[in-house]
C-alpha cells in the first residue's frame, strides 16, 4: 500500500546535539512534501514544505529538509537542537494526481525529547 | 486573525450515542479537511470539502460518519451510534484555494465509553 514511513518513533537528545528524522514515501510521480510539528498542548503547525525547485528546503526555527527523489526521502534536520524543540514531528505527503484535493497522507510521527 | 476553531474540545459519549463535532475554518478558506488521529498514530484523512461541495469522502470509515458544510464555511462531522473504536482526536484543517499549507484547529478529543 502507498504510505509514508517515519523511521524513528521516539528520539531523545541532549541540547546542542544534531537531529535528523527520516521520512520515506512510496508514491510515484510528483508529490508535495511537508513536515508539521506539534508542541505540547498546541495545534499542528507547518515547519516546512517542498513542492519543486531546490531540494534543500529551509523552514522555521532553524529546521531544514532535503528531498532526495531517487530515495523517495524527505529527511528533517537541525544542526543543534534546543529544549524548546521537544515536540511531535510528522511527515506528510500530498499524493500525486489529486488535483485540487490537497489531502495529506501522514507518517506515524516521531516524538522528540530534548534534555536540557 | 483568528485561526481554525473546533468545538467541543472534549467529548465523552456512551456507546451508541450520536455526536456532532464543529469546525470553524479561517475566514475565506475554500478548502476544509477532516482527519482522525488515534492515540500514538498520525492523522488519517476522512473527508475534503471545496466550499460546500464534499469532493472526497473516501476516508470516512463507515456509513455512521457523515460530514457537511452547507454554506461553505462552518463544517460539522457527525458520528452516529458511536463505538469504542471511534475514540480519537478529530482534527479540522482549512486552506486557501491557491495555498497548499493546511492550518489546523486544536482538535476535538472524543472518548466513547
Amino acid at each position: 500500500a502507498q504510505s509514508v514511513s517515519q523511521h524513528n518513533h521516539h528520539v531523545i537528545l541532549s541540547e546542542a546535539a544534531s537531529l535528523e528524522l527520516g521520512c520515506n514515501y512510496s508514491y510515484g510521480g510528483t508529490v508535495n512534501l511537508f513536515w508539521y510539528v506539534q508542541y505540547p498542548g498546541q495545534h499542528l503547525q507547518l515547519l516546512l514544505k517542498y513542492f519543486s525547485g531546490d531540494p534543500l528546503v529551509k523552514g522555521i526555527k532553524g529546521f531544514e529538509a532535503e528531498f532526495i527523489k531517487s530515495k523517495f526521502s524527505f529527511n528533517l534536520r537541525k544542526p543543534s537542537v534546543q529544549w524548546s524543540d521537544t515536540a511531535e514531528y510528522f511527515c506528510a505527503v500530498n499524493p500525486p494526481n489529486a488535483g485540487n484535493n490537497r489531502k495529506l497522507i501522514w507518517g506515524l510521527g516521531t516524538s522528540l525529547a530534548v534534555n536540557p | 486573525g483568528a485561526g481554525v476553531s473546533q468545538s467541543p474540545r472534549y467529548k465523552v459519549a456512551k456507546r451508541g450515542q450520536d455526536v456532532a463535532l464543529r469546525c470553524d475554518p479561517i475566514s475565506g478558506h475554500v478548502s476544509l479537511f477532516w482527519y482522525q488521529q488515534a492515540l500514538g498514530q498520525g492523522p488519517e484523512f476522512l473527508t475534503y470539502f471545496q466550499n460546500e461541495a464534499q469532493l472526497d469522502k473516501s476516508g470516512l470509515p463507515s456509513d455512521r460518519f457523515f460530514a457537511e458544510r452547507p454554506e461553505g464555511s462552518v463544517s460539522t462531522l457527525k458520528i452516529q451510534r458511536t463505538q469504542q473504536e471511534d475514540s480519537a482526536v478529530y482534527l479540522c484543517a482549512s486552506s486557501p484555494i491557491l495555498g497548499n499549507e493546511q492550518f489546523f484547529g486544536p482538535g476535538t478529543r472524543l472518548t466513547v465509553l
